[in-house]
């Protein structure tokens, strides 16, 4: 199994351009998450899921869109970038409600200049 | 509103010595999750706690949880220069689903040969 994998691993973007972070998982994972990381304060969710065609938001979803048509992919949309979301995402998936633990993806930094 | 707070932030200490970080969450949870996170790369799961007294110990490492005090622990035995790196823990509940996770700061330890 691959795990949880993202793309790209780097990206730099101009502000107002607007961009799709992938997410995939081939471990048959019901739920997957965003979270960002910024230095200093940890990781903040941003949107997750329970399953195919259900998204909800997290502690920081505005400037965020997600949707998630199979249970494999998850892909996250700036939609105008701004400096604000310059950061590292990762993209997280676990099996259950209660899961014993969460697997996280390798993560994607961003710059918005 | 779920708060996670971790202490101390930064910890400097010499081979050998023992050392506690801890992390005190707002409210009721029985998941407590230890995360381990080397510069530039993703988060490694460390344990999973999961009950009232929950112990569970890999190598110099060992983690508890008191769910009545709301504060888990990480113990770091005779450490070692292979155990520097940022330390998070995370609690599960945000929004009454224990499969999203709130985030403490982070603990960078730097152990000194």
């Amino acid at each position: 199994n691959a795990g949880v994998t993202q793309t790209p691993k780097f990206q730099v973007l101009k502000t107002g351009q607007s961009m799709t972070l992938q997410c995939a998982q081939d471990m048959n994972h019901e739920y997957m998450s965003w979270y960002r990381q910024d230095p200093g304060m940890g990781l903040r969710l941003i949107h997750y899921s329970v399953g195919a065609g259900i998204t909800d938001q997290g502690e920081v979803p505005n400037g965020y869109n997600v949707s998630r048509s199979t249970t494999e992919d998850f892909p996250l949309r700036l939609l105008s970038a701004a400096p604000s979301q310059t950061s590292v995402y990762f993209c997280a998936s676990s099996y259950g409600l209660n899961p014993s633990e969460q697997y996280f993806g390798p993560g994607t930094r961003l710059t918005v200049t | 509103e779920l708060k996670v707070e971790q202490n101390p932030l930064f910890l400097s200490m010499q081979e050998g010595k023992n050392y506690t970080i801890y992390c005190n969450y707002s409210t009721t949870s029985d998941r407590l999750y230890w995360y381990r996170q080397d510069p530039g790369k993703s988060l490694e799961s460390l344990f999973v706690l999961l009950s009232n007294g929950a112990v569970k110990q890999e190598g110099r490492l060992m983690a508890s949880l008191d769910t009545k005090a709301r504060l888990s622990t990480l113990h770091i035995t005779a450490a070692v220069h292979d155990l520097s790196a940022t330390y998070f823990c995370a609690v599960g509940g945000y929004g009454g689903a224990t499969n999203k996770l709130i985030f403490g700061t982070g603990t960078l330890l730097a152990v000194q040969p």
